[in-house]
């Protein structure tokens, strides 16, 4: 089966580190691009970010430069976003999702993971 | 980066048809994909490029563009279709590789 698979939900402090991951499987990781997507509590979609995991180029909305960063492990299919100081604002689902070239669109998704920043 | 402009809420009789529309300067340069999510799930992309669906997708969803609009039309609109509907494009400002949502039109089935 073609899927995403994210990591569970996390519950952090302020100032924490914090790494989440998405494993690809059923297709090849590698000849696909990989994005981020931050749904915070009642809101819309915002892009943050996109990675090739053949490569591992990588590409950041200027909104979340400098405030995120994605990776990927290939010899794993697996994508990473990682933050190194959480504030409460980070409090969020985050979608990782497959991107189809040409078009660029979103056709697969990840089920989600809600990272709750609290004191 | 550009904006997508979208109604935040619209309504459809059961069975009748329903258009949520999508404005932007990105719009001219490329296609709208469009993505419905229900309570509590993930986005499932309903429409991309000219008008396709993906495999799954009823053939009451179609998609539309002119100019610097994007629409999304369900013909026949049923009770399952109520969600929120989000629109998407790649930004056509700056020279980098960006991407842009609309704020999310939420759809009642009335």
């Amino acid at each position: 089966e073609v899927q995403l698979v994210q990591s569970g939900a996390e519950v952090k402090k302020p100032g924490e580190s914090l790494k989440i991951s998405c494993k690809g499987s059923g297709y090849s990781f590698t000849s696909y691009w990989i994005g981020w997507v931050r749904q915070m509590p009642g809101k819309g979609l915002e892009w943050m970010g996109i990675i090739y995991p053949g490569d591992s180029d990588t590409r950041y909305s200027p909104s979340f430069q400098g405030q995120v960063t994605i990776s990927a492990d290939k010899s794993i299919s697996t994508a990473y976003l990682q933050w190194s100081s959480l504030k409460a604002s980070d409090t969020a689902m985050y979608y990782c999702a497959r991107i189809r070239v040409p078009g660029w669109y979103f056709d697969l998704w990840g089920r989600g993971t809600l990272v709750t920043v609290s004191s | 980066s550009s904006e997508l402009t979208q109604d935040p809420a619209v309504s459809v009789a059961l069975g009748q048809t329903v258009r949520i529309t999508c404005q932007g300067d990105s719009l001219r340069s490329y296609y709208a994909s469009w993505y419905q999510q229900k309570p509590g799930q993930a986005p499932v992309l309903v429409i991309y490029g000219k008008n396709n669906r993906p495999s799954g997708i009823p053939d009451r969803f179609s998609g539309s563009s002119s100019g610097n609009t994007a629409s999304l039309t369900i013909t026949g609109a049923q009770a399952e279709d109520e969600a929120d509907y989000y629109c998407n494009s790649r930004d056509s400002s700056g020279n980098h590789l960006d991407w842009v949502f609309g704020g999310g039109t939420k759809l009642t089935v009335l």
